[in-house]
């Protein structure tokens, strides 16, 4: 089974605050998503990346940035922290942007305060 | 644009009883739809997935049908267990404008009772 790791598991930020969220996978995939969830808004994609030291935005980028720096790192950056970007944060990978499923990390809960 | 939509943000049923949980969708791009079940406190994973027009997929004794006459795409199951209690996603895969696009719906939290 293929896995993606996320860390932390969960975080408490202040506001203004930077927060850096990290996901790690062993699937040898290309792509890398990271998503937000939130109560009654499903999973919406921020940025998401085909291949290393490249990102793309994705529905909601704005107040995040991504980095790739290797095939199985994908970190999310919040350089200034809101009230309003406490949710949980899923990362998860797959082959390829079509049809192929996604692989989820267990996500991190972030509560901004 | 292309959207999904699963009108029950909650069902609460007794073991044992049949569940349909509803998902419609809308693209004008060939539809291929999935399931993904999220337990608490774990990932979200794929449960079923079909682009085929009328044909059942099933597993783990959840079954769906895709539709295109009616754009549906709705998970059932004949008898809910305990297990069974955690959040649904559909979510719709779809070539919008020259680029791929992974729609999620809002998600049906489905709880069993004793």
């Amino acid at each position: 089974e293929a896995a993606v790791t996320q860390s932390p598991r969960s975080k408490v930020a202040v506001t203004g605050g930077k927060v850096t969220l990290s996901c790690h996978q062993t699937n040898n995939h290309d792509y890398m998503y990271w998503y937000r969830q939130d109560t009654g808004h499903g999973l919406r994609l921020i940025h998401y990346s085909y291949v290393a030291d490249s990102t793309e935005k994705g529905d909601i980028p704005d107040g995040y940035k991504a980095s790739r720096p290797s095939q199985e790192n994908f970190s999310l950056i919040l350089e200034l922290a809101s009230l309003s970007q406490t949710a949980v944060y899923f990362c998860a990978s797959n082959r390829a942007i079509s049809n192929e499923r996604l692989f989820f990390g267990h996500g991190t809960k972030l509560s901004v305060l | 644009g292309d959207s999904v939509t699963q009108t029950e943000g909650l069902v609460t049923l007794t073991k044992g009883l049949p569940v349909m949980l509803n998902c419609t969708y809308q693209t004008t791009y060939s539809p291929f739809l999935f399931w993904y079940v999220q337990h608490l406190n774990e990932a979200p994973k794929l449960l079923l997935k079909s682009s085929t027009d009328n044909k059942r997929t099933e597993h783990q004794g959840f079954y769906a049908t895709l539709h295109k006459s009616s754009s549906s795409f709705h998970l059932q199951k004949s008898s809910v267990q305990l297990s069974d209690s955690a959040l649904y996603f559909c979510a719709l895969s779809a070539a919008s404008s020259g680029s791929w696009q992974l729609i999620f719906g809002s998600g049906t939290q489905l709880t069993v009772m004793p």
